[in-house]
């Protein structure tokens, strides 16, 4: 079992729709949560960086932890076309330590 | 904003040959990542470096090494290459001391072909 587990989609959704994606982990000592977003054939892209449990709103996206059930979620409101991209989240136990990834969940919005 | 610099953008090698991958870190950060990405992967952590000295090691083949400079760039080489060492290859820097410590930001990646 990979210590992250996520989704890989693909998800479809219609222009404006709230987008819901999400990733379970099994290692309790993960206190620094991100989202990526990767186009594809580009490096991935840094949305969301959480330390810990909470939520964290930054415009359109809004990332949530919720390290009790060791789950951490990504709300995407009023989604558009150009958010179509894969979403990886990823988390790591100390400051400076490597990341660990989700497979990735694809997304597509549809005009 | 400076991004983190990556060069080649592309190569493309034959087996057996060598590579070299370079890695420009965003400015007044110490610490540079490696990733190799697959097709349809999830970026796998190779390697990074702090200060110029080896932080921590992932799934690296003993047939690459690499090292970070004086000016905080990094360099991955790669020898003996094999057919399955075709990837996208991410460097990502990150820094202890500004806001979000320890976010690793990505370069545009290397896109390794090897035949």
């Amino acid at each position: 079992q990979k210590e992250v587990e996520q989704d890989p989609g693909p998800l479809s959704v219609p222009e404006g729709a709230i987008v819901s994606l999400n990733c379970t982990y099994s290692n309790s000592a993960f206190q620094y949560f991100m989202w990526y977003r990767q186009y594809s054939r580009k490096g991935p892209e840094l949305l969301m960086y959480t330390y810990s449990s909470g939520n964290k709103e930054d415009g359109r996206f809004t990332a949530q932890v919720d390290k009790s059930s060791k789950y951490i979620s990504l709300f995407i409101r009023d989604s558009q076309p150009s958010d179509s991209a894969t979403y990886l989240c990823a988390m790591k136990d100390g400051s400076q330590g490597n990341l660990i990834f989700g497979k990735g969940t694809k997304l597509s919005v549809k005009p | 904003a400076a991004g983190v610099i990556q060069s080649p953008r592309h190569l493309i090698k034959e087996k057996r040959e060598t590579a070299t991958l370079k890695c420009y870190p965003i400015p007044r950060h110490d610490t540079v990542y490696w990733y190799q990405q697959g097709p349809g992967q999830d970026p796998q952590f190779l390697i990074s470096f702090y200060e110029k000295m080896q932080s921590d090691k992932g799934s690296i083949p003993d047939r690459f090494s690499a090292q970070q400079f004086s000016d905080y760039h990094s360099e991955l080489n790669m020898s003996s290459l094999e057919l399955g060492d075709s990837a996208l290859y991410f460097c990502a820097s990150s820094s202890p001391m500004v806001e979000g410590r320890g976010t690793q930001y990505f370069g545009p990646g290397t896109r390794l072909l090897v035949l």
